[in-house]
């Protein structure tokens, strides 16, 4: 089976730089990504990682460690419009019927 | 343009009453999953299909019921034995040329009354 866990919550202040978390159990590893989600919206895809090591896109840069089950979003910059629920969340694969798991979600608040 | 199209945006019905929710996409994807969101919470599956024809359960498919009989639609029906229906339920599909990665409608909350 897949489990994920992230914080369900954190807070961060405008032009700073956050780490959300996110540890994960799977019997076989296909890659993971990072959704943003907007209050109300649908989520976005931000990042997918497969290899291990940090991949960086703009302000948003993703980490993955296989051996650990760890993988982070780390965000730079922080802009008001980054408030938002990032996911986290496991690929099954063909072989595993394409199910897709998601993690809770970190809700993100950020302050001026 | 292409992409996952849901109506409506927001949904009202009695309590009782069977609902369907509708998902085209115009994308050429193969796969598609429908999803319920409840408030702070993270998205759970409840259908998807890989193919015409065909589909499979997900976690929570109790009160719930698709057809697959077109590649570009996916609709959902909620029907009355769903006991807590109202939700925010999300359609997706995916890109079997890439990393799985999820193309997601924007959405229609449904409420019922």
């Amino acid at each position: 089976g897949q489990n994920i866990d992230q914080p369900t919550e954190m807070t961060a202040t405008e032009g700073a730089i956050v780490q959300i978390n996110c540890t994960y159990q799977t019997s076989g590893f296909n890659g993971l990504f990072w959704y943003q989600q907007h209050a109300g919206e649908a989520p976005t895809f931000l990042s997918y990682n497969v290899l291990d090591g940090l991949e960086e896109k703009g302000r948003f840069s993703s980490f993955l460690s296989r051996s650990k089950g760890y993988s982070y979003l780390l965000l730079k910059e922080l802009q008001m419009k980054d408030s938002a629920s990032y996911l986290c969340a496991l690929p099954g694969g063909y072989s595993s019927a394409s199910k897709i798991i998601f993690g809770s979600g970190t809700r993100l608040s950020i302050r001026p | 343009d292409g992409g996952i199209t849901q109506s409506p945006k927001y949904l009202f019905r009695k309590e009782g009453q069977n609902v369907t929710l509708s998902c085209e996409q115009n994308l050429n994807h193969d796969a598609m999953y429908w999803y319920r969101q409840d408030p702070g919470q993270g998205l759970r599956l409840i259908y998807y299909s890989q193919i015409v024809n065909d589909f499979q359960k997900g976690d929570i498919a109790e009160g719930y019921s698709v057809s697959r009989e077109k590649k570009e639609s996916f609709p959902l029906t909620v029907t009355s034995a769903q006991k807590n229906p109202t939700a925010f339920y999300l359609c997706a599909s995916i890109d079997r040329d890439g990393p799985d990665t999820q193309y997601f409608g924007p959405g229609t909350r449904l409420t019922v009354l």
